[in-house]
C-alpha cells in the first residue's frame, strides 16, 4: 500500500454535472498526477501538478481541471459530465517532478455517470 | 493513444507455475515500468528498468527488455494465488518530458 489517499472512493452523478476529486500525496512526494482508467483499459494520463503548477497535460478537454495546494494534496475537477466519463481515477505522486518518473498510486475514485 | 500493448491479453496457470507477459511498444523510451493492479484498485509499481538495461530482477520478478525489437518481458517464477492480477507495462518517450502511457494489461488468474 502507498500513503497516497483518495475521495471518495465511489460516486454516482448525472449526465451534466460537476464532479471534485480529491488526493492527498505520499509523504514526502511533492508532485502529484490524475489518470483515467475505463473499464478493461490502462490509465490514461490526464495532467501532472508539480508545486501547485500544471506540469504537462494529456488529451483531455479543458472541462477536466485540477488544482495542487501548498501541501502537495490535489483536486480534479470535472464539468460538464458526460456518460464516457465513467472511469476509475486514480490519483499518484511522485518524489521527482517529472512526467515518466515512477507513480505511486492510490485506491482511485470509480465515478459513475448516469 | 497506447504504446504499450500486453501479450496475452488472459493468462491462467496452476499455483507453483511461471508466468510470463509481454509487451511491445512503438517508440524509443527512457525507461520501462511493469506496474500491478488487483481487481480494480489503484496501480503497484513493480519495476522500472532502464533502455541502457537489458535484464533486471526483483525478488520472484525478472524482467528483460529488447530495445531494438522495442519490448519487453516479465516473468514471474513459482506463482502464487496472490499473484492473481492485471499487470500493465509502461513507457516515458526518449524525445523529453513525456507521460507514462500504458497498455491494457494482461490479466493473470492463479489457480490454487
Amino acid at each position: 500500500e502507498t500513503g497516497v489517499t483518495q475521495s471518495p472512493t465511489h460516486l454516482i452523478k448525472t449526465r451534466g454535472q460537476q464532479v471534485t476529486l480529491r488526493c492527498s500525496s505520499q509523504s514526502g512526494h511533492n508532485t502529484v498526477s490524475w489518470y483515467q482508467q475505463a473499464l478493461g483499459q490502462g490509465p490514461q494520463f490526464i495532467f501532472q501538478y508539480y508545486r501547485e503548477e500544471e506540469n504537462g497535460r494529456g488529451n483531455f478537454p479543458p472541462r477536466f481541471s485540477g488544482l495542487q495546494f501548498p501541501n502537495y494534496s490535489s483536486e480534479l475537477n470535472v464539468n460538464a459530465l458526460e456518460l464516457d466519463d465513467s472511469a476509475l481515477y486514480l490519483c499518484a505522486s511522485s518524489l521527482r517532478e517529472g512526467l515518466g518518473e515512477t507513480q505511486y498510486f492510490g485506491p482511485g475514485t470509480r465515478l459513475l455517470v448516469l | 493513444s497506447q504504446q504499450g500493448e500486453e501479450d496475452p491479453q488472459a493468462l491462467s496457470i496452476q499455483e507453483g507455475e511461471n508466468a510470463t507477459m509481454n509487451c511491445s511498444y512503438k517508440t524509443s523510451i527512457n525507461n520501462l515500468q511493469w506496474y500491478r493492479q488487483n481487481s480494480g484498485r489503484g496501480l503497484v509499481h513493480l519495476i522500472l528498468i532502464r533502455s541502457n538495461e537489458r535484464e533486471k530482477h526483483s525478488g520472484r520478478l525478472r524482467v528483460t527488455l529488447d530495445t531494438s525489437k522495442k519490448s519487453s518481458s516479465l516473468l514471474i517464477t513459482a506463482s502464487r494465488a496472490a499473484d492473481t492480477a492485471s499487470y500493465f507495462c509502461a513507457t516515458d518517450e526518449y524525445s523529453g518530458n513525456t507521460p507514462l502511457v500504458f497498455g491494457k494489461g494482461t490479466r493473470l488468474s492463479v489457480i490454487a
